[in-house]
């Protein structure tokens, strides 16, 4: 099945550092996804980007489905930034396949 | 922006009973709905993909008759975790497509629902 790949697994950054995380994937997909999980659980969705790029406040995400990877850039992180950040695609039969996740956490 | 109403966030219960979990769409209706449970620093992984009106399709190494899915509308779908153990101890989310499939059709999420069984 298909494989998803993030890295790096943990990350740790002063306030108003810039960060980017990386997602692979192994095979086609028809759509890709990245969230956030904040520190109670819920899962707040950033960009649905299957392809090219988007931008939101200090986030954006790029996704270059031809190589089969999406990036997600954090600039000026703030501490609310802390979480783990997971990039989930949608396989062949429609269901949906979440990486590891990056866990991110800003210090103050 | 579509909200998925996800209850109880949070149940304990004891070794044997069961529990239900329900998932609501509040403002669209809901073809598939699938439910993902989550262990403490893991990633979220894929039990079920529940579309209206039909039988559960449940992923590989879920017990179907331990994990009860039940769609039978457009905006509600339930999971029953049915004579719960310890090891049953999860965080269960529930998302929800307002199409067979999510092209073109962002996932939304409930907030999740922590089981505890004592």
């Amino acid at each position: 099945g298909i494989q998803v790949e993030q890295s790096p697994p943990d990350l740790i950054l002063q306030e108003g550092a810039n960060s980017t995380l990386r997602c692979n994937f192994s095979d086609s997909v028809n759509n890709l996804q990245w969230f956030h999980q904040n520190p109670w659980g819920q899962l707040i969705n950033l960009f649905y980007i299957p392809s090219g790029t988007k931008q939101n406040g200090r986030l954006s995400a790029t996704t270059v489905a031809t190589e089969r990877y999406s990036l997600l850039y954090i600039s000026s992180s703030q501490t609310t930034d802390s979480g783990v950040y997971f990039c989930a695609v949608e396989r062949e039969d429609d269901k949906i396949i979440f990486g590891k996740g990056t866990r991110l956490h800003i210090l103050p | 922006g579509a909200v998925v109403s996800q209850h109880p966030s949070r149940v304990i219960c004891k070794s044997g009973t069961s529990v239900k979990i329900e998932c609501r769409s509040l403002d669209f209706q809901a073809t598939t709905m699938f439910w993902y449970r989550q262990f403490p620093k893991q990633s979220l992984m894929l039990m079920a993909t529940s579309n209206e009106g039909s039988k559960a399709t449940y992923e590989q190494g879920v017990e179907k008759d331990k994990f009860l899915i039940n769609h039978a509308s457009l905006t509600l779908s339930t999971l029953t975790v049915t004579s719960a153990h310890p090891e049953d101890s999860s965080f269960y989310i529930c998302s929800a497509s307002g199409s067979y499939s999510s092209y073109n059709s962002p996932l939304h999420f409930g907030n999740g629902t922590r089981l505890t069984v004592t």
